[in-house]
């Protein structure tokens, strides 16, 4: 139980383009889930926390108009980069939070690269 | 605020080797802890967790113990194996929230 999709797991799109990426939680509902992005060997930074059917709360230094985030059903959310550019360029994880309201469930990634 | 320290990796050890890999906490309250697993290309794993002080999760051969007294959660197995070359990730938390360490790279040799 408690597995997390995410798609696709991997694009490469031009500069100025816009990508999204779907988190799904497959065999239960998330009222919450969360955006994550991982650097090279680094630890996972937090951009922002979804909600089912309101705004998302995004951390300081995440730009909302850059990552649009949308929570429209309680096993789907998705993350848009917007106008791409390289420096956009990262692994992107989601992760869903289970009815413990404590435990997040994480998707396999999505390695964007923005040429 | 709140944190999460790791030991710094690599950890490089051979196959059937004990393994502990440290991780202290910073935070107000009494926080969930947890260890998540990142295999190469791979999202995280929950590897264990534990809610409450002298709780222990394990799971995999994997055990770590809630310890208060020394805000401590360390991450020991007794004999690795190949197959657990990975990542480690220490996080504390609780609602709508988890702080991660940065995260310790083990490397098993045969």
């Amino acid at each position: 139980g408690a597995v997390v999709s995410q798609h696709p797991s991997r694009v490469i799109c031009k500069s100025g383009t816009s990508v999204k990426i779907e988190c799904r939680s497959l065999d239960f509902q998330a009222t919450t889930m969360f955006w994550y992005r991982q650097f090279p060997k680094k630890s996972l930074m937090l951009m922002a926390t979804s909600n089912e059917g309101s705004k998302a709360t995004y951390e300081q230094g995440v730009e909302k108009d850059k990552f649009l985030i949308n929570h429209a059903s309680l096993t789907l959310s998705t993350l848009t980069v917007t106008s791409a550019h390289p420096e956009d360029s990262s692994f992107y994880i989601c992760s869903a939070e289970g009815q413990d309201q404590e435990t997040q469930y994480f998707g396999p990634g999505t390695r964007l690269l923005v040429l | 605020g709140d944190s999460v320290t790791q030991m710094e990796g690599p950890v490089t050890l051979s196959e059937e080797a004990f393994l502990t890999i440290n991780c202290t906490y910073t935070a107000t309250g009494y926080p969930s802890l947890f260890w998540y697993v990142q295999y190469p290309g791979e999202g995280l794993q929950l590897l264990l967790k534990a809610t409450k002080a002298d709780d222990k999760g394990s799971n995999k051969g994997f055990e770590a113990t809630y310890r208060k007294e020394t805000t401590s959660f360390h991450l020991e197995k007794g004999s690795v194996q190949v197959s657990d070359s990975a990542v480690y990730f220490c996080a504390a938390g609780g609602y709508n929230k988890l702080i991660f360490g940065a995260g310790t790279r083990l490397a098993v040799h045969p």
